[in-house]
């Protein structure tokens, strides 16, 4: 597709449960970041992956969260044991990764809420 | 610590006017500055960048100045219309290291009639 798109738009699951959030970059797009925004907060850094590999995932919380992107293209942020507190929009972005002056573009998040 | 501060939450404008939204950043390494628009249910739309070796850049109704000695900038929206009300987040990139961008909390732009 022509922009980032997540799957899925909203989620609702019991604590304790596992969930998986799925992106899918803009096509030829080798740098991706996963973002969470709480109420009234701006995006937060969780993870940055360039290609294959985590680059950076400073930004993960504790263990229960993990990231993969196997194929250099699609992501999936796993989460185990959801926590209530884990509520909110995760964000996918992608960008070309060359460096320089460039933009990330967004796709429209996926609204987990943890029950 | 917030390394990217919006410190007004929200901005109410008529329509017509000039939109003034504030941005300040603790970082010296940050050296590349984004303007993202964010609807109710919806991701970020990128809207206008600059990069610390400019002080100003302009696209249509929209210009964002930066002051780099006093880690400050500010986008300009003229004339301000209904359609511009959003969240409004200012973000910031390390271009050496490209792993993240910083954003701030936002701020929420108003456009009355």
């Amino acid at each position: 597709g022509a922009g980032v798109s997540q799957t899925p738009s909203n989620k609702v699951t019991e604590k304790g449960k596992y969930v998986e959030l799925r992106c899918d970059p803009i096509s030829g797009h080798t740098a991706l970041y996963w973002y969470r925004q709480s109420l009234g907060q701006g995006p937060e850094f969780l993870i940055y992956f360039q290609g294959t590999g985590a680059a950076d995932d400073s930004g993960l919380p504790n263990d229960r969260f993990f990231a993969v992107r196997p194929e250099g293209s699609v992501s999936t942020l796993k989460i185990q044991r959801t926590e209530r507190g884990d509520s909110a929009v995760y964000l996918c972005a992608s960008s070309t990764g060359q460096g320089g002056y460039t933009e990330a573009f967004f796709g429209q998040g996926t609204r987990l809420t943890v029950v | 610590d917030q390394q990217v501060k919006q410190n007004s939450p929200s901005l109410s404008v008529q329509e017509g006017r000039i939109s003034i939204l504030n941005c300040d950043y603790t970082n010296s390494m940050f050296d590349y500055f984004l303007w993202y628009k964010k609807y109710p249910a919806e991701g970020p739309t990128f809207l206008i960048s600059i990069s610390s070796i400019k002080d100003k850049n302009e696209d249509g109704r929209f210009t964002v100045f930066l002051n780099k000695s006093a880690k400050h900038l500010s986008l300009h929206i003229v004339p301000s219309q209904p359609g511009d009300s959003a969240v409004y987040f200012c973000a910031a990139w390390n271009t050496g290291t490209a792993s993240k961008l910083t954003f701030g909390t936002g701020t929420r732009l108003q456009v009355t009639l």
